[in-house]
């Protein structure tokens, strides 16, 4: 089955604990993207990825890193997490943008 | 820079009564446009879309057509169910890596 997989699905951390959310995808898509839903603000994009070691940044980079090292991963490193990073958290892939994407399920973190 | 807006939510409609979301865009040039709907709990799915001036995107009853004049692709339903209810996300592509979302607009439907 074509998907965007994406772990973990709920995830509480404490400020200052660096953590890693993980993306696959197994469609041999060339973009990759990262964005956070807030509750009256949308969807946020944070880093996207047009291929393998291309990365920039979105609207909303600061506080986080992304790498794209193989095709199919693109994880999304929280170094230093804070509580205004608490949200949820979607990455979505494509064959081209153009297309529209395909998300994952979302990551809902929670930083205290 | 570039922006979508559409109407703010939540709406709540009877079966089967007509739907019409609004959704305007801002951009430089001819983005691509979607609209994405997210089921409680879920991921954003793909609706519909289209990628020039006049395309009409459909899927599931929905429809939305491109109007490059009043740079609108207002999602519309002649028959709302209950299992339609969800939140839609209009969306616009102009680079087709950078994506710009509206706010998202909350649907209930009662029987």
């Amino acid at each position: 089955e074509a998907q965007v997989t994406q772990n973990p699905r709920y995830l509480i951390t404490v400020t200052g604990k660096k953590l890693t959310v993980t993306c696959s995808q197994n469609m041999n898509h060339e973009y990759m993207s990262w964005y956070r839903q807030d509750p009256g603000l949308g969807l946020r994009q944070i880093y996207y990825s047009m291929n393998v070691e291309v990365t920039d940044k979105g609207d909303v980079p600061e506080g986080y890193k992304v790498s794209r090292k193989e095709k199919r991963n693109f994880p999304l490193i929280l170094e230093s997490p804070s509580p205004n990073q608490t949200s949820l958290y979607f990455c979505a892939s494509s064959f081209s943008g153009a297309y529209g994407y395909t998300f994952g399920s979302g990551t809902r973190l929670t930083v205290v | 820079g570039d922006s979508v807006t559409q109407m703010e939510g939540p709406v709540t409609l009877s079966e089967e009564a007509f739907l019409t979301i609004n959704c305007t865009y801002t951009a430089t040039g001819y983005p691509s446009l979607f609209w994405y709907v997210q089921y409680p709990g879920e991921g954003l799915q793909l609706l519909l879309k289209a990628t020039k001036a006049d395309d009409k995107g459909s899927n599931k009853g929905f429809e939305a057509t491109y109007r490059k004049e009043t740079t609108s692709f207002h999602l519309e339903k002649g028959s709302v169910q209950v299992s339609d209810s969800a939140v839609y996300f209009c969306a616009s592509s102009r680079a087709g890596n950078q994506f710009y979302f509206g706010t998202g607009t909350s649907l209930t439907v009662i029987p």
